[in-house]
């Protein structure tokens, strides 16, 4: 089964409107992160926002947020506001296990297969 | 500039021919990390280092790749006798081992296997 699930292959918004990125998990650790990131066409990925699987709050930052339903196992992106430069491939990836084991899987992440997102004047 | 770099950022060989990445990571980070992505597709994991010690290797790290970090700082990735299906985006990361242990990424180096 996969572990990250993006259903998804590409979504468009127009500027200025806000935009949901689908994304589903599946782990038998109670212990887990799971984070977003963006990857334009240049290639670098950029850290965008982090969930703790024990987090009681959903997590923000700026124009993005994360809404974190456990039980149902998914950790959507929600973009506010869209510009132009959000324009990118997005990914969603798990870090299965707590953060300070080092081997085990503790650390690696494993990663969805991205939504092309394209931001529209 | 003090994030994660790569070098070199492009690099086309032929079959055959061994080539080798270099990875800085961000100066107080201990762990390391490289992925390999390929088109279409998200990061997959290859293997890690915490401090000099390599910790994990991914089962898609076969016997022609190594990775060493000798002196617990920047790492090397080389890929001997090179295959066309070599061909991939080649990312390091590296993070702190705190609380939310986030990695953080270079900006890859493309590998072209002729």
């Amino acid at each position: 089964a996969q572990k990250i699930t993006q259903t998804q292959p590409g979504m468009f918004v127009q500027e200025k409107e806000a935009v949901t990125l689908d994304c589903t998990y599946d782990t038998s650790d109670p212990s887990y992160g799971l984070f977003w990131y963006k990857q334009p066409s240049s290639g670098e990925m950029i850290f965008l926002i982090y969930q703790g699987s024990y987090d009681q709050q959903n997590a923000t930052e700026g124009r993005y947020s994360l809404n974190f339903q456990k039980a149902r196992k998914s950790a959507n992106l929600v973009i506010s506001a869209s510009q132009l430069g959000d324009s990118a491939m997005y990914f969603c990836a798990m870090r299965e296990g707590r953060a300070y084991i080092l081997t085990g899987g503790g650390n690696k992440l494993t990663f969805g297969t991205g939504t092309q997102l394209k931001v529209e004047l | 500039d003090t994030g994660v770099s790569q070098d070199p950022r492009h690099k086309i060989t032929k079959r055959g021919q061994n080539v080798t990445f270099r990875c800085d990571p961000i100066s107080e980070h201990n762990r390391l990390y490289w992925y390999r992505q390929t088109l279409g597709q998200g990061p997959e994991f290859l293997t890690y280092f915490q401090n000099e010690a390599q910790l994990e290797k991914s089962r898609l790290l076969s016997d022609r790749f190594s990775a060493e970090r000798p002196k617990g700082s920047f790492s090397t990735l080389e890929i001997q006798r090179t295959e066309q299906g070599d061909s991939a985006m080649y990312l390091c990361a590296s993070s702190l081992g705190d609380g939310t242990d986030t990695q953080y990424f270079g900006p890859g180096t493309r590998l072209t296997v002729l």
